[in-house]
This record gives structure tokens, C-alpha cells and sequence, in this order.
């Protein structure tokens, strides 16, 4: 079974411009979470999705906003690049979400430089 | 609300030699609880987690972590550590039987191994 994707690996944008980032979960799994991961802060909830529809939602700015897609696909945006948006950022999928006894299974993260 | 303390950032730690990583949490309900472990420049993997039944559960790569339920804590242990064991791991806590709760995770704890 592949495992969790994401996709581009690493970027690099200057501030006040948008990035898109997608994560392709294993197949089956109903819900996607995506995470900001930082040497200061550590690993900071964004939201999950779950069958389309988000689920939860951390405490990140409105310029954070995701979307999940029928085949389970999501991508996350980010509007207006702060240089504090730069971070690792994470996916992880599940079959039953977050709230659950399920294991998420993460993608290798994507890196995101903002100069 | 509820919590999750590692209390500490970092544990060096000799090759060969036992090693414990703590984690409390706070909680008024039963629970679901996880370890996961990222290596270096990777996403996170699951070591273990404690669902229910025997408060001793087993992971890969020789890790174990008892459930206390009466000190809320959940620790990590091995008994003897080798330099592949360089990592950040981190414990996160779920509300079972609560679909929409999202896990909480610690901070980590960075594993330093010195040869």
C-alpha cells in the first residue's frame, strides 16, 4: 500500500504571496490532518478534514485554509506568506480521524522557506 | 481542558544504556494514548499506543510504555538504546469513544545518543 504523499517536498517563496501544498493519503483513509512543525513551537494542530467537511481546527489565522477533495486528496493554502509561516508542515491520514484509536500515518512533510 | 506534559526536551543518553522518556497527561475521561517517534528529516511513525486491557504495551524496534492510570502518565522505555534510536519522539493523547476530539500532542522529547 503506498503511503502518504505530499507534494512539492520543498519551497521557497517570498512574503506576501500564496502557496498551495497537497497531500495524497493512503488509499481508503477518510480523513486528513495537517500540521505546522517548528524548532520554537514543535508540532501545532492546522484542521482536519473528514469526507470532505473539516472536522477540527487549530488555533493558526484565517490566511490557513484547506480543502479536501472526494478522492480523500486535500491541499492546504496559505495566503499572505509571513516569514513565521516557515515551518515543515505535515499531513497525516487516517481511516477514522483524529478522535480515534486509529494510527495517523504521515508524509514526509513539505518545507517551506518564506524570505 | 485537556493536556499533555513531556517533561523533558532533550535526554542524553549512552549506547547500550536504558532509557525512559515521560509523559503525563490530563484528563477527566478515559483515553487513547500514543507514541510516535520522527528520525531525522521524516514525518512521524507510530511506536506504540495503549487502546485498553493490559497496561504494558509493546512497540517496534524493542520500545515499551506503561499506562498509570492513577499518576495519568504514560512513559517510554528501553532497556538498551543504540545510535539508530536517534529521534524526537513524541506522545499525544486522544478522547476515546469521541470521534470529533482531536489528538493533543507534547511537545517532544529529543533521544541523544552518545557513543
Amino acid at each position: 500500500k503506498a503511503g502518504v504523499t505530499q507534494t512539492p517536498r520543498y519551497l521557497i517563496k517570498t512574503r506576501g504571496q500564496q502557496v498551495t501544498l497537497s497531500c495524497s493519503p493512503i488509499s481508503g483513509h477518510r480523513s486528513v490532518s495537517w500540521y505546522q512543525q517548528t524548532p520554537g513551537q514543535g508540532l501545532q494542530f492546522l484542521f482536519e478534514y473528514f469526507s470532505e467537511t473539516q472536522r477540527n481546527k487549530g488555533n493558526f489565522p484565517g490566511r490557513f485554509s484547506g480543502r479536501q477533495f472526494s478522492n480523500s486528496r486535500s491541499e492546504m493554502n496559505v495566503s499572505t506568506l509571513e516569514l513565521g509561516d516557515s515551518a515543515l508542515y505535515l499531513c497525516a491520514s487516517s481511516y477514522s480521524g483524529t478522535g480515534s484509536y486509529d494510527t495517523q500515518y504521515f508524509g514526509p512533510g513539505t518545507r517551506l522557506t518564506v524570505l | 481542558a485537556q493536556s499533555v506534559t513531556q517533561l523533558d526536551s532533550q535526554v542524553p543518553v549512552f549506547e547500550e544504556a536504558p532509557v525512559e522518556l515521560r509523559c503525563n497527561y490530563s484528563s477527566s475521561v478515559s483515553v487513547y494514548l500514543f507514541w510516535y517517534v520522527q528520525y531525522p528529516n521524516q514525518g512521524l511513525q507510530l511506536l506504540l499506543k495503549y487502546l485498553s486491557g493490559s497496561t504494558l504495551v509493546k512497540g517496534i524496534n524493542g520500545f515499551e510504555a506503561e499506562f498509570n492510570k492513577s499518576q495519568t502518565s504514560f512513559h517510554l522505555r528501553k532497556p538498551s538504546v543504540h545510535i539508530s534510536d536517534t529521534a524526537e519522539y513524541f506522545c499525544a493523547v486522544s478522547r476515546s469513544m469521541d470521534s470529533n476530539y482531536q489528538l493533543i500532542w507534547g511537545a517532544g522529547t529529543k533521544l541523544i545518543i552518545k557513543p
